[in-house]
């Protein structure tokens, strides 16, 4: 399996402009979760999805940032309109049902909103 | 607010000496696990250890956990170069699917 596939890997754009990053979980993983690390906050928990659908998105900063699961093989996370705050590495990792809890992650989105 | 808080947050060794970190966290958990971040990259799995556990190991990985005191250590023994990262403590509470993470300790190992 190839892992958690996340692009793009770097992005460079201008306060107010719209980001969508993108993650494939691991197939057969059946949970999905999307993680902001800064230096200053650490690690944080955005949102997750069990079977395509979001169980919590309380720790979604601002109403400017949405998620979608369409498809258990796809999930994006949407910021519009982007500010220099959220400058930051995103994070999508997936885990199974059955499993013993351990997640997987990708190799993460360097955002960069100048 | 972060559940875990590792310490210390920096941590400078020579080659094969041993590396010890700790993680405190706040409220009861079912499971707490490390992992392990390179430069750059995401973050792997190391080791889990459930609530009802005391100790675990795995290779040259040695964690501990005493919920009494609400913490854990992670015991990296015989330490490489290439163990040079930042490792986190996780936690997994009650009922919810997302882990916690602190804000790491950063290990570097000195050739």
């Amino acid at each position: 399996d190839a892992g958690v596939i996340q692009s793009p890997r770097h992005e460079v754009t201008e306060m107010g402009q719209e980001v969508t990053l993108r993650c494939k979980p691991i197939s057969g993983h059946d949970y999905l979760f999307w993680y902001r690390q800064t230096m200053m906050r650490g690690l944080e928990l955005l949102i997750y999805f069990n079977n395509n659908v979001p169980i919590d998105d309380s720790g979604m900063p601002e109403d400017r940032f949405s998620a979608k699961m369409p498809n258990a093989s796809f999930s994006t996370l949407k910021i519009q309109p982007s500010e220099p705050r959220d400058s930051a590495v995103y994070f999508c990792a997936s885990k199974g049902g059955g499993g013993t809890g351990e997640l997987f992650f990708g190799e993460g989105s360097r955002l960069t909103v100048l | 607010s972060q559940q875990g808080e590792e310490d210390p947050q920096a941590l400078s060794i020579q080659e094969g000496e041993n590396a010890t970190m700790n993680c405190s966290y706040k409220t009861s958990i079912n499971n707490l696990q490390w992992y392990r971040q390179n430069s750059g990259r995401g973050l792997v799995h190391l080791i889990l250890i459930r609530s009802n556990e005391r100790e675990k190991h795995s290779g040259r990985l040695r964690v501990t956990l005493d919920t009494s005191k609400k913490s854990s250590s992670l015991l990296i023994t015989a330490s490489r170069a290439a163990d040079t990262a930042s490792y986190f403590c996780a936690t997994g509470a009650g009922g919810a699917d997302g882990l916690t993470f602190g804000k790491g300790t950063h290990l570097i190992i000195q050739p």
